[in-house]
């Protein structure tokens, strides 16, 4: 499996703040992605990028953005936190076929809570 | 909305017994991927289904992917603990976007 890590762990943050999740992965896979679960609702896309100059937007983007940084870093930034952005994050990687066709591999996760 | 649903969402088998989880989606999919996640764990890839109306077997499990291509199905045969988790279905769909399923948490009583 890809080794797929994610710092912090957990987090506590105070609405309004500016709070960056990172990223990284040591298999040399192009794609790299951010999820969000909450209960109930499954994993939901928030964005992705299939090489280090390609971003796009997910499912939920709004009151987020992202830096690849690098092939194995991808960082996921919350401009100004507020309460219903805490949830559990998931960062992924894959190796890049085609499409979405490629076994994705997730990270640990980062419980983030906004108070 | 959700794009892709899952039923049910919980489900309680005696450890022995059946489970099946269905997955459904608002539009078609090109290929349909099961994840499983354990508590407190994160997702790990199953499989991936990419033919209408394929069939594909892990040992208990069996997965199909629908005819239309927008519903796929899990089967396990005989429960054991260790199938405790939840089940997502996941698809790319038109748009370029990757949906993943409600998903459906299994418990097994031993």
């Amino acid at each position: 499996d890809a080794d797929v890590t994610q710092t912090p762990r957990n987090r506590i943050t105070k609405t309004g703040k500016r709070i960056m999740l990172e990223c990284s992965q040591t298999k040399g896979h192009d794609r790299m992605y951010w999820y969000r679960q909450d209960p109930g609702l499954g994993l939901r896309l928030i964005y992705y990028s299939f090489d280090v100059k390609d971003i796009n937007k997910g499912e939920i983007s709004d009151g987020y953005s992202v830096s690849r940084q690098a092939q194995a870093k991808f960082s996921l930034s919350l401009e100004s936190a507020i309460p219903n952005q805490t949830a559990l994050y998931f960062c992924a990687s894959s190796e890049g076929t085609g499409g979405f066709t490629d076994t994705q591999y997730f990270g640990p996760g980062t419980r983030l809570t906004v108070l | 909305g959700q794009q892709v649903m899952q039923i049910p969402q919980y489900q309680h088998v005696q450890e022995g017994e059946d489970f099946t989880t269905y997955c459904n989606s608002s539009t078609t999919l090109s290929n349909i991927q099961w994840y499983k996640q354990r508590p407190g764990g994160h997702p790990v890839f199953l499989i991936q289904l990419v033919k209408s109306g394929e069939v594909k077997k892990q040992k208990r499990l069996t997965f199909q992917f629908g005819e239309a291509k927008k519903n796929s199905s899990l089967h396990i045969t005989a429960t054991q603990t260790t199938d405790v988790g939840t089940y997502f279905c996941a698809g790319p769909a038109t748009g370029n976007q990757f949906y993943f399923g409600t998903g459906t948490s299994l418990t097994v009583i031993p």
